[in-house]
């Protein structure tokens, strides 16, 4: 079955500093990866996905992620933070043929003036 | 145009009453899905429906019944409600044919149970 860990429940970095959020994924097919961000008190919105292809991947306000077969993991990053991007961040995970997304416990991204 | 939107964004209630969650889509997909999200913001899933038809029960108390009267809507009722029901639903839509099947999430339901 499918799974998914990431690593750290709380992040904190200052403004203009890199944002680093971990994920480590697990499946016994190839997986289909996908990052999502909670502001507070709002639903889940998609910032990117890895299908198939090229495994660094552009999403929205400037995050990108890269998929590491080798390492099994598919880590979020963003070069410089903004104070806008201070929210909940989930990775989750999907293998072909499977109707659900098994999330992972989520990462709380603090930004600090 | 909301794409997914649920109603009521807020629900507070008794222990052992009966509550309905409503969820509603304009985005043309077959599949809908309820999630929980507990108080660590751990996110669960509890249903899928495909065309109006059940897929996935994640072992859910059968005090929860969701019921799809169309491809467009997904309702949640509850019954008998406990304290540990005390959570955020979230309504999601995809697309069971789709190459991805990445979802599409509405604004939540926060549901507290006194």
């Amino acid at each position: 079955a499918q799974s998914v860990t990431q690593l750290g429940s709380h992040v904190s970095v200052s403004e203009g500093a890199l944002v680093l959020l971990r994920c480590n994924y697990s499946s016994s097919v190839p997986p289909y990866l996908f990052w999502y961000v909670q502001y507070p008190n709002q639903g889940l919105q998609l910032l990117l996905k890895y299908t198939t292809g090229a495994t660094l991947v552009k999403g929205i306000n400037g995050f990108e992620a890269e998929f590491k077969k080798s390492e099994t993991s598919f880590h979020l990053t963003k070069p410089s933070a903004h104070m806008s991007d201070a929210a909940e961040y989930f990775c989750a995970v999907r293998v072909q043929g499977a109707q659900k997304l098994v999330f992972g416990q989520g990462t709380r991204l603090t930004i600090n003036p | 145009d909301t794409a997914v939107s649920q109603t009521p964004k807020y629900l507070v209630t008794q222990m052992g009453n009966d509550k309905s969650i409503k969820c509603e889509q304009n985005l043309g997909h077959d599949t809908m899905y309820w999630y929980k999200q507990d108080s660590k913001k751990f996110l669960k899933i509890m249903f899928s429906y495909n065309n109006k038809e059940l897929i996935i029960n994640e072992t859910v108390p059968n005090r929860f019944s969701p019921k799809s009267p169309d491809k467009a809507h997904l309702n949640l009722h509850i019954n008998s409600l406990e304290l540990g029901d005390s959570a955020v639903y979230f309504c999601a839509t995809g697309l069971a044919g789709g190459r991805y099947n990445e979802q599409f999430f509405g604004p939540g339901t926060r549901l507290t149970v006194l």
